[in-house]
């Protein structure tokens, strides 16, 4: 069946940049997403892509999206302290009515 | 504002018990979702509603009961017949069913086995 995998943590110094991969399986995708959730809150939608784009550019996050390799990536630039999270990959496509499939969630640890 | 309320935040069940979750939107979104989170596991689909007065099952419903009379409310009864409740249970919704929306977030409700 479809799957979303993702690497279970990530350790970035604070002022670097953070990247967070995902891969999925499922080739009629139609949206990819980028949610985050905060100890003890539910899920934030940070944002998402169409699955024709490559790219999309939204203040201090970039989404990379390499359809061939069924690869996604989430760019944080300047990775504050508040970002210290985890970082859910989620993907939808049109043959699942609209049930979204999610990654298990990568954390994010931010080092001073 | 308009968003997604779960309440209680915080829940304990003894054995035997039924306990039931809230979830309101006032989103005006037609389709909600339950999902139970447990660690290591990331989320996974209890029942879904794509439309008012019906429901489908998810991935993990056995032992779980939802009903969906009104748009703005989908509340879901964990049942005694699930014997491993205690979960992170998450409330979501989405514009319209079958178009590929996101899915908008409540806060959550951490139920506990007494």
């Amino acid at each position: 069946g479809e799957d979303v995998e993702q690497s279970l943590f990530l350790s970035v110094r604070e002022g670097d940049s953070s990247v967070i991969n995902c891969t999925y399986t499922d080739s009629s995708s139609t949206y990819l997403y980028w949610y985050k959730q905060e100890p003890g809150a539910g899920l934030q939608l940070l944002t998402y892509i169409f699955s024709n784009m490559d790219m999309k550019q939204d203040q201090r996050l970039t989404v990379l999206l390499n359809k061939k390799d069924k690869h996604l990536s989430l760019r944080i630039a300047d990775t504050q302290t508040g970002d210290s999270a985890i970082y859910f990959c989620a993907e939808s496509s049109k043959g699942r009515d609209d049930k979204i499939i999610f990654g298990k969630g990568t954390r994010l640890h931010i080092l001073p | 504002d308009g968003g997604i309320t779960q309440s209680p935040k915080y829940l304990f069940r003894k054995e035997g018990q039924n306990v039931t979750l809230s979830c309101e939107q006032n989103l005006n979104h037609d389709a909600m979702y339950w999902y139970r989170q447990d660690p290591g596991q990331g989320l996974r689909l209890i029942y879904y509603s794509q439309i008012v007065n019906d429901f489908q099952k998810g991935d993990i419903a056995e032992g779980y009961s939802v009903s969906r009379e009104k748009k703005e409310s989908f509340p879901l009864t964990v049942t005694s017949a699930q014997k491993n409740p205690t979960a992170f249970y998450l409330c979501a919704s989405s514009i319209e069913a079958s178009r590929n929306q996101p899915q908008h977030f409540g806060d959550g409700t951490r139920l506990s086995i007494l």
